[in-house]
């Protein structure tokens, strides 16, 4: 079965840091572009972060660069997320995603729940 | 940044009407690609159509993407009980890739 089973949410307070992981199956995980996506309680979708097969293309949205780290380690089938200097209006639902064959992303993890409060 | 525009923001309507959805980016999207997804409250989203009009794997032919350039359209020929949901369209050929703000099919 194709999966994406995210962790390492929680409730944090603001300036601190947290790292979010994202384990993969089913597929060969090294193959594929993969995605950050965020949404806060109620809101819609954002697109955080993503980065190619390799590696070797990263993208962040404005509002994360020079806080938010995105990796991954293809021989562990993992994707991460390094979250640091957190403030209130990065509380959401964290999920990653896998970029389909042909485009846009066709399969999401449940998400992980990020609280920024103090 | 390309910013998406759906609209309506909410369309209401009784199964077996057809829904039609617009999504208006702010400039051209590379090689048309623009995925629309659906949203039930409680679960991730799930993709529906990529490159504008290609159907994802397992979704009905009852659902339908067209457009190119800067205006998009998904269409649900006849809703299902199960298609009353949010859905959200996204570009994907450019970064920061965006969403757009959703709209929600709800029972009239």
């Amino acid at each position: 079965e194709v999966q994406l089973v995210e962790s390492g949410g929680g409730l944090v307070q603001p300036g601190r840091s947290l790292r979010l992981s994202c384990a993969a199956s089913g597929f060969t995980f090294g193959d594929y572009a993969m995605h950050w996506v965020r949404q806060a309680p109620g809101k819609g979708l954002e697109w955080v972060s993503g980065l190619t097969w390799n590696s070797g293309s990263i993208g962040y949205v404005d509002s994360v660069k020079g806080r938010f780290t995105i990796s991954r380690d293809n021989a562990k089938n993992s994707l991460y997320l390094q979250m640091n200097s957190l403030r209130t209006d990065d509380t959401a639902l964290y999920y990653c995603a896998k970029r389909g064959a042909s485009g846009g992303f066709d399969i999401w993890g449940q998400g992980t729940m990020v609280t920024v409060s103090s | 940044e390309i910013v998406l525009t759906q609209s309506p923001g909410t369309l209401s309507l009784s199964p077996g009407e057809r829904a039609t959805l617009s999504c208006r980016a702010s400039q051209s999207v590379s090689s048309s690609y623009l995925a629309w997804y659906q949203q039930k409250p409680g679960q991730a989203p799930r993709l529906l159509i990529y490159v504008a009009s290609s159907r994802a794997t397992g979704i009905p032919d009852r659902f339908s993407g067209s457009g190119s350039g800067t205006d998009f359209t998904l269409t649900i020929s006849r809703l299902e009980p199960e298609d009353f949901a949010v859905y959200y369209c996204q570009q994907y050929g450019d970064s920061p890739r965006t969403f757009g703000q959703g709209t929600k099919v709800e029972i009239k």
